[in-house]
């Protein structure tokens, strides 16, 4: 699976949009980018994938970059409620049997009033 | 509500004691995950089984194991717990065939303390 860097930590106005970058430059052809968060010791929340066209769902939106080296996830109206730890993982969708998630240290966003 | 279930959502038990904690996965879903996120481990992946059968192994320890029964429960043990030990344990579920890895949906998870 392709390495992603993520920033540490961000900060969002609640109602705004928030923007949270992923960088994964070594990304090969047929690896998906996903992306869970994980509020408060709860367990990990899927919330969206995408192969190379931009997706939305009723959570967020991704927006994946051309050359597929960076994707954004945006939360267009963020609420106190988004607060987590986002993390955005590179991977094949069918990785024969080992389909378990590699989770990196993700970012911490932190929505306030 | 993700439809996957743990139990119990707590547990305190004893340095060399033997704990057992249950996972339900959604409705449908065959396969099965265990995943341990400590303090300074972050979310580390334990082990997978598909339709009953052990599919892929990460981080676990010897003294831990598992087993996915007919009805598609799941089962994680551990033995001979340590201070160490201590954390949160997660089970997930996916939909797919052959251990193909599609969306995971977790559980709440269990706290496990051990002093």
């Amino acid at each position: 699976d392709a390495k992603t860097t993520q920033p540490t930590s961000m900060d969002c106005a609640e109602g705004r949009a928030a923007n949270l970058p992923c960088n994964h430059s070594t990304i090969s052809g047929n690896e998906y980018v996903y992306w869970y968060r994980q509020i408060h010791s709860q367990g990990p929340q899927y919330i969206i994938h995408g192969l190379k066209n931009n997706e939305t769902n009723e959570m967020a939106s991704l927006i994946i970059t051309e050359d597929r080296k960076s994707s954004t996830l945006i939360l267009p109206h963020a609420t106190l409620r988004d607060t987590a730890v986002y993390y955005c993982i590179v991977r094949l969708r069918d990785r024969g049997s080992q389909g378990n998630l590699i989770f990196g240290k993700g970012t911490k966003l932190s929505v306030k009033p | 509500d993700s439809g996957v279930t743990q139990t119990p959502k707590h547990l305190i038990t004893a340095t060399g004691q033997r704990v057992t904690l249950r996972c339900s996965p959604r409705s449908g879903d065959l396969s099965v995950y265990w995943y341990q996120q400590s303090l300074d481990q972050g979310l580390q992946f334990l082990i997978q089984y598909y339709n009953g059968e052990e599919r892929a192994k990460g981080n676990i320890l010897e003294r831990f194991s598992a087993q996915q029964f007919p009805d598609l429960h799941s089962e994680l043990n551990l033995s001979s717990l340590e201070l160490g030990d201590s954390a949160l344990y997660f089970c997930a579920s996916s939909a797919g065939s052959q251990g193909v890895g599609y969306e995971q949906y977790f559980g709440p998870g269990t706290r496990l303390t051990v002093t």
